[in-house]
């Protein structure tokens, strides 16, 4: 099906461990984005990518790694996931060459850090 | 950078009743103007997007916003309201190649 999809959709993991979130868009979008949403603050850019092989760190980076080898995929990746990463994620993709402007969303991945 | 506020947390609204959420952005330059519709369990949809031109714009399922560049506003309206439209509504900014959201606000529709 075409559009932009995440996996999983609920995920629990224990502090300490390591987990990806994966994300995959059939749009052949350039641009990539990664948000967290939590109650109060909205969405926060953790990273973008304007390209394959190219990402930059948004807002609230730390504690994550993506990667981005292929222009469809883009995984997050927590290296030692912490309780303050509890929190929806959404990836997004942009069809223009600008992270400005309307950008498409997955339906999320609800992460909770025990 | 750009930022944006959504003043209003919650609001609730009859159904039947006019609706009008509020956006404000700073940001030196006229930037690009969006509002997202974010339904339980589900990722953001676009309603609508203003570039440039007529300050007016009309989006999907029955809404409108308007560009005021003098309050530096970008408020979001729908002249009745259906139970359908219960949800989270954000705002967002794009410009220097960065995007920025409001923190939202939760629409109830009271029967």
């Amino acid at each position: 099906d075409a559009g932009i999809t995440q996996s999983p959709r609920y995920k629990i993991t224990e502090t300490g461990r390591q987990v990806t979130l994966m994300c995959h868009q059939t749009w052949s979008h350039s641009y990539m984005f990664w948000y967290r949403q939590d109650l109060g603050h909205g969405l926060r850019l953790i990273y973008y990518s304007a390209a394959a092989d190219i990402t930059d760190k948004g807002e609230v980076s730390d504690g994550y790694v993506v990667s981005r080898s292929k222009t469809e995929n883009f995984p997050l990746t927590l290296e030692s996931a912490t309780r303050s990463q509890t929190s929806v994620y959404f990836c997004a993709s942009s069809e223009l060459r600008a992270a400005a402007y309307e950008q498409y969303f997955g339906p999320g991945t609800r992460l909770t850090v025990t | 950078a750009q930022s944006v506020t959504q003043p209003d947390i919650h609001i609730t609204v009859s159904e039947g009743a006019s609706l009008e959420l509020r956006c404000n952005y700073s940001y030196g330059a006229t930037p690009y103007l969006f509002w997202y519709v974010q339904s339980p369990g589900q990722g953001l949809q676009l309603l609508l997007k203003y570039f440039s031109g007529d300050t007016l714009v009309q989006g999907i399922k029955g809404f409108e916003a308007e560009f005021k560049r003098s309050q530096s506003s970008f408020n979001l309206r729908k002249p009745s309201v259906h139970w359908s439209d219960a949800a989270e509504y954000f705002c967002a900014v794009g410009a220097d190649n960065d995007m920025r959201f409001g923190a939202g606000t939760r629409l109830t529709v009271k029967p």
